[in-house]
């Protein structure tokens, strides 16, 4: 398995505080990604990270911010969580992209609820 | 624009039997395929991917998928199937734009084994 952690894996919040989840890997990868998956819709990319400092909006971003000052963590944060995020969120890592090198291994995921 | 669709949203076997989950893609380019399992409560696992080699993948657990341009499929099978092979699977499209490795999932199929 790949090295990556997640924490915490487990969280209920109250509408309106701030949450902050962290992505670990001990793989020294480039890229590292945060998805959420809700029923119905698969895993759906929130914000990735091309390097330390260097990151980047996805499909749906809005409500959430990232920040990776070193290359083996990544952090999301819901600014002020709403029902609406409650949510599985996966990182993902991935060494390279390119043709044939976009494989991206994940973690075991955070499950929040947002009360 | 790069899509994929999970013809099925559930598909039943018996144990012993084989195995179809369909996949059908779209994408301007040759594109990067993947199947992923997710076992209950689990982050994801890779299978196996496509990148343009040999059109026949084998992947882990006795999986296989062929990837038919012509129709624009990358279907995944097992001639059969095993009671932990319960599990959700998705169907993964590369995204080649601006070189960052996103990936374009389905919704997911979920494959009961039944005794």
């Amino acid at each position: 398995d790949a090295g990556i952690t997640q924490s915490p894996r487990h969280k209920v919040t109250e509408t309106g505080t701030p949450v902050t989840l962290r992505c670990h890997q001990t793989e020294n990868h480039r890229y590292m990604y945060w998805y959420r998956q809700d029923p119905g819709h698969g895993l759906r990319l929130i914000h990735y990270s091309y390097g330390v400092k260097d990151t980047d909006k996805g499909e749906v971003s809005d409500g959430y911010s990232v920040s990776r000052s070193k290359t083996e963590d990544f952090l999301l944060t819901l600014e002020s969580a709403t029902s609406s995020q409650t949510s599985v969120y996966f990182c993902a890592i991935s060494e390279m992209v390119g043709a044939g090198q976009e494989t991206q291994y994940f973690g075991p995921g955070t499950r929040l609820l947002v009360l | 624009a790069q899509s994929v669709t999970q013809l099925d949203s559930h598909v039943s076997v018996s144990e012993g039997t084989p195995v179809l989950l369909r996949c059908n893609y779209s994408s301007s380019y040759s594109p990067s395929l993947f199947w992923y399992v997710q076992h209950p409560n689990k982050g994801l696992q890779l299978l196996l991917k496509y990148t343009s080699a040999a059109t026949l993948v084998k992947g882990i657990n006795g999986f296989e998928a062929e990837f038919k341009k012509s129709e624009t499929s990358f279907h995944l099978t097992k001639p059969s199937a095993h009671m932990s092979d319960a599990a959700e699977y998705f169907c993964v499209v590369s995204s080649r734009g601006g070189n960052t490795g996103k990936l374009i999932f389905g919704q997911g199929t979920t494959l009961q084994v039944k005794p």
